[in-house]
């Protein structure tokens, strides 16, 4: 079975500009979560969606929305890139509920210029 | 909000030595969960513990739950090269699905 699987793996973007993550979440797991972890720290968590529908969001400005879509697959959109912005994005897919423990993508490594 | 700190920052042993890291809370936790993430690689599950006083054991890996559920600690008995990476403490938050992690105990294991 296929784990969860990210693109791009990396991505160069200029400030100001805008990015959009792919996530497709391990087959039946409908909960898919987003984090972002800066060099040196732990993941810090941006959104869950649960079955289409948005159940929580973390402390991360307007310029990030996320989407689900019917096939559970999940969609990271950051908008006017800042260089603070650069950092991997981690997409984590659930069966259920975090009690379950979560199965993390490969990432993806965002640097912004 | 909730906050988990996580003991040492960097730890440095000779292969074959014993090692550990622990996770505190101020308030009371409803469960634990331990990750392990290589160098340059992502988070993997380890475990999750949700009873007071819960022990668990993954091979030379022991894992604890605090009797108050205040804190948590990951022990490997006689380190391997194999053992490097950061390993985090996260709790989970509600049922918003939302991970609290640790900052991570970064092992280096001298062979």
């Amino acid at each position: 079975d296929a784990g969860v699987t990210q693109s791009p793996t990396h991505l160069i973007k200029t400030r100001g500009q805008q990015v959009t993550l792919r996530c497709s979440p391990i087959s039946g797991h409908k909960s898919v979560s987003w984090y972002q972890q800066v060099l040196g720290q732990g993941p810090q968590f941006i959104f869950q969606y649960y079955e289409k529908e948005e159940r929580g969001r973390g402390n991360f400005p307007d310029r990030f929305s996320a989407r689900q879509f019917p096939n559970y697959s999940s969609e990271l959109n950051v908008n006017a890139l800042l260089l603070g912005d650069s950092a991997l994005y981690l997409c984590a897919s659930s069966s259920r509920s975090s009690l379950y423990g979560y199965t993390f993508g490969s990432g993806t490594r965002l640097t912004v210029v | 909000g909730q906050q988990v700190m996580q003991i040492p920052q960097y730890q440095h042993v000779q292969e074959g030595e014993d090692f550990t890291t622990y996770c505190n809370s101020s308030t009371t936790l409803s469960n634990i969960q331990w990750y392990k993430q290589r160098p340059g690689g992502h988070p993997v599950f380890l475990i999750q513990l949700v009873k007071s006083g819960e022990v668990k054991k993954q091979k030379r890996l022991t894992f604890q739950f605090g009797e108050a559920k205040k804190n948590s600690s990951l022990h490997i008995t006689a380190t391997q090269t194999t053992d490097v990476g950061t390993y985090f403490c996260a709790v989970s938050s509600g049922n918003t699905g939302k991970l609290i992690f640790g900052q991570g105990t970064t092992l280096q294991v001298k062979p």
